[in-house]
């Protein structure tokens, strides 16, 4: 059963804690991408990695940070730096640089 | 600036009462218009890949179509459980790709 998968679905933290999201999918997709979703914006893109051992900072990479050590896991760490880390994050992948990007379910961060 | 723009910012529609959602956009070197349906709480499904001006793309009772400038969302007679928020967004390259999301329509279809 191919898909994506984020865990947790929820996560709380007391601020100045770091937190690790994480980002796993069998689907061999090469690209993957985490995004943050807060009401009444569209999604911003944080960190994208095209291929395995690289990545690159989004719009919105300041406070976080990613790895890309294995093809099919792509973790994402909220840092105490991050100011306004409460949101739900996205993952997602697509198939080739032109393309539609699947998402994983989401995981809804609150900091307290 | 590279832009996506989508109105109404929320629908509420009856059942069977057709209408459409817009999405249009500014970008350089644009490679490809998507359009998503999100459910609270929930990620983005995909739903429609559009490339070039004069496309259309239909699923069940949605239909989406593009122009040079912006792309319609085309919902027939819907049901409540059409009820979601709908996104576009577009595939963009200036020396790299990106993805640039519209705030989404919320889309509410009452019994």
């Amino acid at each position: 059963d191919g898909g994506i998968t984020q865990s947790p679905k929820y996560l709380f933290r007391k601020e100045g804690q770091n937190v690790t999201l994480s980002c796993e999918q069998n689907l061999n997709h090469d690209a993957m991408y985490w995004y943050r979703q807060d009401p009444g914006q569209g999604l911003r893109l944080i960190y994208y990695s095209q291929i395995v051992n690289d990545f690159q900072k989004g719009d919105i990479a300041e406070g976080y940070s990613v790895s890309r050590e294995k093809k099919e896991s792509f973790p994402l760490t909220v840092t105490s730096a991050q100011k306004n880390p409460t949101a739900f994050y996205l993952c997602a992948t697509t198939t080739s640089a032109i393309s539609e990007q699947y998402f994983g379910p989401g995981t809804r961060l609150t900091v307290t | 600036e590279d832009q996506v723009t989508q109105s109404p910012e929320a629908l509420r529609l009856q059942e069977g009462e057709s209408s459409s959602l817009n999405c249009s956009y500014t970008v350089s070197g644009l490679r490809g218009l998507f359009w998503y349906r999100q459910d609270p709480g929930k990620g983005p499904e995909f739903l429609f890949t559009l490339y070039s001006a004069g496309e259309e793309k239909e699923k069940e009772r949605l239909k989406a179509t593009l122009t040079k400038k912006e792309s319609f969302l085309h919902i027939t007679a819907p049901k409540p459980e059409d009820s979601a928020t709908y996104l576009c967004a577009v595939q963009a390259y200036s020396g790299t790709y990106k993805y640039i999301f519209g705030t989404g329509t919320r889309l509410k279809v009452l019994a």
